[in-house]
C-alpha cells in the first residue's frame, strides 16, 4: 500500500521541543526528495523543508531556519522533521509529501499524508 | 508570506467551465520554472491534479487543465461538479525564497 503516514504531533508550550515522524511505504523511499508542508488553521499551505534522497542535502523555508532540522532514515523509511524553539505560529497540521524527484524543490508532490496536528500554547 | 496570487474564491454552476489564476513574477513563473496544481477537499490532504505546467497525473479527469503564459498560470475546470468543491493551490519555485511556494488558494464552490 502507497502511503505516509504521519505522527508525533501533540500540544506543547512556547519554547519547547517537537519531533515530528513520517512513515512510508508502497514505494522505494530511497530515490525521492521528501518535504514537510504545514497548513495553518484556515489557512492556506506553506512549505517548510525539504531534503534529498540521500539526505545530503537540507532545505528550509524562511520562517523555520535556525529552529527546524529535516533529517531521514532511509532504513527505515522514514522522514522527520525536529522543531525547537516553538512559537504560537508554528501551530498547524504538518503533512510530509514526496517529490517526483531525488531532490523536489522544483517538481510536484505527487504524495501526501494526512497531516499531524500541532498545537503550541502560550 | 505568498509569492503567488490567486483569487479567494470562484463560483459555478455544474456543468461550466471555472478557471483560477496564478499570478507570479519574474523570480518565479517567468523564470520558467514549473508550475503545480493541487485540490484540497475539506478535512483531507491536498492531492496533485497537475504538474509541470500542463500534465496530468494517471486518475485525474480530463476536466482538469491547465496552462502558462509569462508571469502568470490557470487552471480550468470543465464540466463542474458538486465534488469539484475544494480549495485549489498552485505551487512554483522561487529564486528568491530557494525554495517552493504555494498560491494563496482559491475555494471553489458549484452553485
Amino acid at each position: 500500500q502507497v502511503e505516509l503516514v504521519e505522527s508525533g504531533g501533540g500540544v506543547v508550550q512556547s519554547g519547547r521541543s517537537l519531533r515530528l515522524s513520517c512513515a512510508a511505504s508502497g514505494f522505494n523511499f530511497r530515490s525521492y526528495g521528501m518535504h514537510w508542508v504545514r497548513q495553518a488553521p484556515g489557512k492556506g499551505l506553506e512549505w517548510v523543508a525539504g531534503i534529498s534522497y540521500d539526505g545530503n542535502n537540507k532545505f528550509y523555508g524562511d520562517s523555520v531556519k535556525g529552529r527546524f532540522t529535516i533529517s531521514r532514515d532511509n532504513s527505515r523509511y522514514t522522514v522527520y522533521v525536529e522543531m525547537n524553539n516553538l512559537r504560537a505560529e508554528d501551530t498547524a497540521v504538518y503533512h510530509c509529501a514526496k517529490s517526483r524527484d531525488y531532490i523536489g524543490l522544483r517538481e510536484a508532490f505527487d504524495m501526501w499524508g494526512q497531516g499531524t496536528v500541532v498545537t503550541v500554547s502560550s | 508570506q505568498s509569492v503567488l496570487t490567486q483569487p479567494p474564491s470562484v463560483s459555478g454552476a455544474p456543468g461550466q467551465r471555472v478557471t483560477i489564476s496564478c499570478t507570479g513574477s519574474s523570480s518565479n513563473i517567468g523564470a520558467s520554472y514549473g508550475v503545480h496544481w493541487y485540490q484540497q477537499l475539506p478535512g483531507t490532504a491536498p492531492k496533485l491534479l497537475i504538474f509541470a505546467d500542463t500534465s496530468r497525473p494517471s486518475g485525474v479527469p480530463d476536466r482538469f487543465s491547465a496552462s502558462k503564459s509569462g508571469t502568470s498560470a490557470s487552471l480550468a475546470i470543465t464540466g463542474l461538479q458538486p465534488e469539484d468543491e475544494a480549495d485549489y493551490y498552485c505551487q512554483s519555485y522561487d529564486i528568491g525564497l530557494s525554495g517552493p511556494s504555494f498560491g494563496t488558494g482559491t475555494k471553489v464552490s458549484v452553485l
